[in-house]
C-alpha cells in the first residue's frame, strides 16, 4: 500500500519563510507524479494552490511556491500571514494502478 | 465562475446503498475529467475515484478502500456525476467533495455533502 507522508504539524512566525514536504513510500517523488498543493480551513472545503510541482493557480498568491527537493515535493510560504494558518495536503499521482493518493496533512500554526 | 454542488448525502446503515449527485456549471463540462475526494470526521483528505471524459469512454479509476463497490458514472446533458455507493461501511462515513480537473486534478471543489454509515 502506497504512502504519502507529511510533517504533521508546524509552527512559523508572522513573516517567515517555511517549506512543507511530501514524501512517497515508493521512493523519489519526480514531476511526473505531478504533486498537487491543497489548502484547507477550518469548516471549509479544501483550496487548490499548486499543480504539477510548481504551478500555481490563477487565486494562489506569489507567497506560495511548489518544488522538487531532495527526492520529495516541497510547498514554500514566504512572508508568512496569519491567514496562511490552516492545513495543507499534498496530492500525488501513481500511473502505473492510475490513482491519486493524499498526504496525511500537515497543521500550520503562526505564531 | 465555476460552481460544483453535491446533493444525496444522509444517514444509511451498513450495507446499504446511497447515490451522491455533482451538478457542474461554469465551463465545459464534457471536456473535463471530474472526480471525488472524501474526508471523514476530523481526518484527512481521501481520493476516491474519478472519470474521464466521454470520448475517452468515460473510463474510471477508484481507490483500493473502495474498488469494486464504488461506481463513478457521468450525465453530459445534464452536466452531472454521480458517485455510487454499495455495501457501505462505517469507515465510508465523511464528507464527500466533488472536483474538476481544470486545468489540473482536483482544481476546483464543491462544499461536500455528509454520509455518515451507522445503525
Amino acid at each position: 500500500q502506497t504512502v504519502v507522508t507529511q510533517e504533521p504539524s508546524l509552527t512559523v512566525s508572522p513573516g517567515g519563510t517555511v517549506t512543507l514536504t511530501c514524501a512517497s513510500s515508493t521512493g523519489a517523488v519526480a514531476s511526473d507524479y505531478y504533486p498537487s498543493w491543497f489548502q484547507q480551513k477550518p469548516g471549509q472545503a479544501p483550496r487548490a494552490l499548486i499543480y504539477s510541482t510548481s504551478n500555481r493557480h490563477s487565486w494562489t498568491p506569489a507567497r506560495f511556491s511548489g518544488s522538487l527537493l531532495g527526492g520529495k515535493a516541497a510547498l514554500t510560504v514566504s512572508n508568512v500571514q496569519p491567514e496562511d494558518e490552516a492545513d495543507y495536503y499534498c496530492l500525488l499521482f501513481y500511473g502505473g494502478p492510475q490513482v491519486w493518493v493524499f498526504g496525511g496533512g500537515t497543521k500550520l500554526t503562526v505564531l | 465562475e465555476v460552481q460544483l454542488v453535491e446533493s444525496g448525502g444522509g444517514l444509511v446503515k451498513p450495507g446499504g446503498s446511497l447515490r451522491l449527485s455533482c451538478a457542474a456549471s461554469g465551463f465545459t463540462f464534457s471536456s473535463v475529467w471530474m472526480g471525488w475526494v472524501r474526508q471523514a470526521p476530523g481526518q484527512g483528505l481521501e481520493w476516491v475515484g474519478r472519470v474521464k471524459t466521454k470520448p475517452e469512454g468515460a473510463a474510471t479509476d477508484y481507490a483500493a478502500p473502495v474498488k469494486g463497490r464504488f461506481t463513478i458514472s457521468r450525465d453530459d446533458s445534464k452536466n452531472t456525476i454521480y458517485l455510487q455507493m454499495d455495501s457501505l461501511k462505517t469507515e465510508d462515513t465523511g464528507v464527500y467533495y466533488c472536483t474538476t480537473r481544470l486545468p489540473a486534478t482536483a482544481s476546483y471543489w464543491g462544499r461536500g455533502t455528509l454520509v455518515t454509515v451507522s445503525s
